[in-house]
Order: C-alpha cells, then structure tokens, then sequence
C-alpha cells in the first residue's frame, strides 16, 4: 500500500491564482481529512468527508472547496489565493473515526506559499 | 481557551531521561491520538485510546477519561526522540479530531 499520497510537495502562488491540491489513499478509509498547518501553530481543520459523497466544513473553509466523488481520492482547491493561505497542508485517513481501527494516517504534506 | 491543552511546549532533556507530556481536553470524547511530528514534518500516528493505557516500544500512552487528562510518557530516551509531540481528540458525536498546540522535544546526547 502506498498510504496516502499528496501532491504537489511544494508550490508557490501568485495572490488571486486557484490551484488544486490532490490527495489519494489505497486503503480503502472511509473518512479522509485536509488540515493545515502554520508556523508554531497546531493543525487546523479546513474540510472532511465521512464517504464518498459526504463532505463537511471544520474550523476554517473559508477560501477552500472539496469534493469526494470516489473513497479513494479527496481534493482540496483553493480558490483566489491569498498570502494568509501560506501553509503546509495536509491530508489525512483512517478506516474508522471513533473505534480502535481509527489509526489515523498523513500525507507528507504539502508547502503552500503565495506571494 | 483551546479545547485540548498540552504541557510542556517545549521540553529539552538528556539521553536516556524519562519524559512525560501531558494533554488535557475539556470536551466530551471518544477517543485521543498521539501523533508524532518530525523536522521534516511528516506526522506518524503513535497511538488511538479511549481507555486505559497501551504500550509500544519505549512508548507508554494513558488516559483518565473521568479526568480528561492523558500522558504521553517515554522511557529510556534518546535523541532520535525529537520531535513535536501532538495530541488531539475525537470530539463526541463528531467525526472530527481537535489538536493541541503540539509539544517539542529536544533530547541532548
């Protein structure tokens, strides 16, 4: 199993350009998650998706859209890109949200910078 | 004030110390990560638990759920060690995890 992939590694943005952030997971997990990450600071939830499907907001959407029309894949666009959406972002799975098989697995995250 | 609160930020000790960090949360739960995050930034998870406590290695993780309160303790440490420390839960009747702030560590040789 390869896990979960994301990709680019790296990317650089001018403000106001939209770009997609892919994410892909072999494991066949249900919920899949997209966090970002800023200096110093703990990770933030921007969206999540409980099936193929489902989608839900967490702590801040604001300036993202997901979809989830398959398990598998889980992408993350960013519209207008803006300089406070300099991060590293990443996805996250796991089979199963509260029960013990709940392991959560991560992306190698992705570095975000707009200037 | 944050849902989950870790301690200590920061923690720098010597090989082969035992180092203990601690998360507390002041929602209802179902279930509490221990995540690991290296200098590169990759993040491993280290543990999942709703009770109790489990052990993997030089790792130990317990949790108090009538005290909302879990610890993240490792014997024997070394510098291989370093890391951020995260912990976060899975909020009752939620699908979604909220993280502390993280715990950095710096074992010294």
């Amino acid at each position: 199993n390869a896990g979960v992939t994301q990709t680019p590694k790296f990317r650089i943005l001018k403000i106001g350009q939209s770009m997609t952030l892919q994410c892909a997971q072999d494991m066949n997990h249900n919920y899949m998650y997209w966090y970002r990450q800023d200096p110093g600071m703990g990770l933030k939830l921007i969206y999540y998706s409980v099936g193929a499907g489902i989608t839900d907001k967490g702590e801040v959407p604001n300036g993202y859209n997901v979809s989830r029309s398959t398990t598998e894949y889980f992408p993350l666009r960013l519209e207008l890109a803006a300089p406070s959406q300099t991060s590293v972002y990443f996805c996250a799975s796991s089979y199963a949200g509260t029960s013990d098989t709940g392991e959560l697995f991560f992306g190698e995250g992705s570095r975000l910078t707009v200037l | 004030k944050n849902e989950v609160e870790q301690s200590p930020q920061n923690l720098t000790a010597q090989e082969g110390e035992f180092i203990t960090i601690n998360c507390s949360y002041s929602v209802g739960i179902s279930a509490l990560h221990w995540l690991q995050q290296h200098p590169g930034g990759g993040i491993v998870s280290l543990f999942m638990l709703s009770s109790g406590k489990k052990k993997h290695g030089r790792l130990i993780a317990t949790i108090n759920i009538q005290e909302k309160h879990s610890s993240l303790h490792i014997t024997a440490s070394h510098p291989r060690d370093s890391a951020v420390y995260i912990c976060a839960v899975i909020i009752q009747g939620a699908q979604k995890l909220v993280f502390g702030q993280g715990t950095r560590l710096t074992i010294n040789p």
